[in-house]
């Protein structure tokens, strides 16, 4: 079956532009995270839902970082007044459950490159 | 301090060799801890839980110390596929799930 999809694969945005991110998570899982990874860093966790409720969004690194899940399917992260620090490939993953044990699925990632 | 710490590296490794790696953890009750593998330009992938009693897949051996909290990865006879950086990632107690990842070991097997 299809696994997590993202979109677009790559973005080049002129600093100060809004960009936003799209994650299809795998049909029926419940639960979806959002990760940051910097070049040569391990992912950063951003934000979690689960359904439609965004349970924890303490990753989040300033308030121009938004998320929405609206329908407990796909979900967007938004971006505003992109910075150069902000450059970084964005990570979907979704789980079945919400459980602790349960693997968590990752789609390919938004690569985001901020001028 | 970061949750979770790792050697970068980069390891190169022989074709056939055996190497090892480890991590360290800060947050003393976590409960889950895993493995990822992720090839260059790629999405992280689930390698292996780790287990309390240790455990093997193949020729990969995962350990956990709780005492120490290190996590380790043993690869035996190396192929050259196997070459990719390997994130030591925690769920830390109260973490809602998150996953709390290292920089990641990077291995090069060479021929």
């Amino acid at each position: 079956g299809a696994g997590v999809s993202q979109s677009p694969r790559y973005k080049v945005a002129k600093r100060g532009q809004d960009v936003a991110l799209r994650c299809d998570p795998i049909s029926g899982h419940v639960s979806l995270f959002w990760y940051q990874q910097a070049l040569g860093q391990g992912p950063e966790f951003l934000t979690y839902f689960q359904n439609e409720a965004q349970l924890d969004k303490s990753g989040l690194p300033s308030d121009r970082f938004f998320a929405e899940r609206p329908e407990g399917s796909v979900s967007t992260l938004k971006i505003q007044r992109t910075q150069q620090e902000d450059s970084a490939v964005y990570l979907c993953a979704s789980s079945l459950g919400g459980s602790v044990q349960e693997t968590q699925y990752f789609g390919p990632g938004t690569r985001l490159l901020v001028l | 301090r970061k949750e979770v710490e790792q050697d970068p590296g980069p390891f190169n490794v022989p074709e056939g060799a055996t190497v090892a790696f480890n991590c360290t953890y800060s947050n003393s009750a976590s409960q889950s801890f895993f493995w990822y593998r992720q090839d260059c330009r790629k999405e992280p992938k689930l390698l292996m839980s780790v287990y309390s009693s240790g455990n093997e897949d193949g020729r990969f051996t995962a350990q956990l110390n709780r005492a120490s909290q290190y996590i380790s990865l043993l690869i035996r006879d190396s192929k050259l596929s196997d070459s990719a950086t390997y994130l030591c990632v925690v769920i830390p107690e109260g973490g809602n799930n998150r996953l709390a990842f290292g920089k990641g070991n990077q291995v090069v097997v060479i021929p």
